[in-house]
């Protein structure tokens, strides 16, 4: 059962370069979002999405970009990352947005010197 | 806006002790409540969904209850083991603004052998 994956699990990116973290679910779940967990922040949303084709953002999207062309994939992308933007990305989904359980990956951790 | 606070921050206790881990929320308007572990450099692993229609949830040695009224949660833990130490996350689902969990700061729960 692999349920959520993600890909790299860590990543160091200078200043200004771009890259893509990877998230891929086997639950056929329709929704799934990103979180970026932070010391003193908790746990907040980027981006999500309710199904292939259909984004929208979360309380803190500048900066990320998604797209949503399959069922099972939901990559992030940092178009020109910045050091503010260090910090653990967590992918997760659902099956039910308003009353499902929430399952997540084991997490990306991303440093940008 | 929705506010979730676990208290304490951190609590350490000997094997074998039955403890409970709290969590409070500002706005009773939820979907639901759902626990979570998550350990060191780990993701976040799903422990108990409560709905708000529930009082509460059991999985093995773990009971979860809701008062939605009141804006409380526990996750009651029983006959703890060192492999209980983890940090204890709560969220909630709120009615508004429902595409996000929103996270308390977490619980770091340490068992002593």
């Amino acid at each position: 059962n692999a349920g959520v994956t993600q890909t790299p699990k860590f990543q160091v990116l200078k200043t200004g370069q771009s890259m893509t973290l990877q998230c891929a679910q086997d639950m056929n779940h329709e929704y799934m979002s990103w979180y970026r967990q932070d010391p003193g922040m908790g746990l907040r949303l980027i981006h999500y999405s309710v199904g292939a084709g259909i984004t929208d953002q979360g309380e803190v999207p500048n900066g990320y970009n998604v797209s949503r062309s399959t069922t099972e994939d939901f990559p992030l992308r940092l178009l020109s990352a910045a050091p503010s933007q260090t910090s653990v990305y967590f992918c997760a989904s659902t099956q039910d947005r308003v009353t499902g359980e929430l399952f997540f990956g084991e997490g990306s951790r991303l440093t940008v010197l | 806006k929705q506010e979730v606070t676990q208290i304490p921050a951190a609590l350490s206790v000997p094997e074998g002790e039955n403890l409970v881990l709290n969590c409070s929320f500002t706005d009773s308007a939820i979907y639901n409540l759902q626990w979570f572990r998550q350990d060191p450099g780990k993701g976040l692993t799903s422990l108990l969904l409560i709905q708000s229609s529930q009082r509460e949830q059991t999985s093995g040695r773990l009971n979860a209850s809701l008062d939605k009224s009141s804006g409380r949660s526990t996750l009651y833990i029983a006959a703890s083991q060192p492999g209980d130490s983890a940090t204890y996350l709560c969220a909630v689902r709120g009615i508004q603004g429902a595409q996000k969990l929103v996270f308390g700061q977490g619980t770091r729960l340490t068992i002593n052998p």
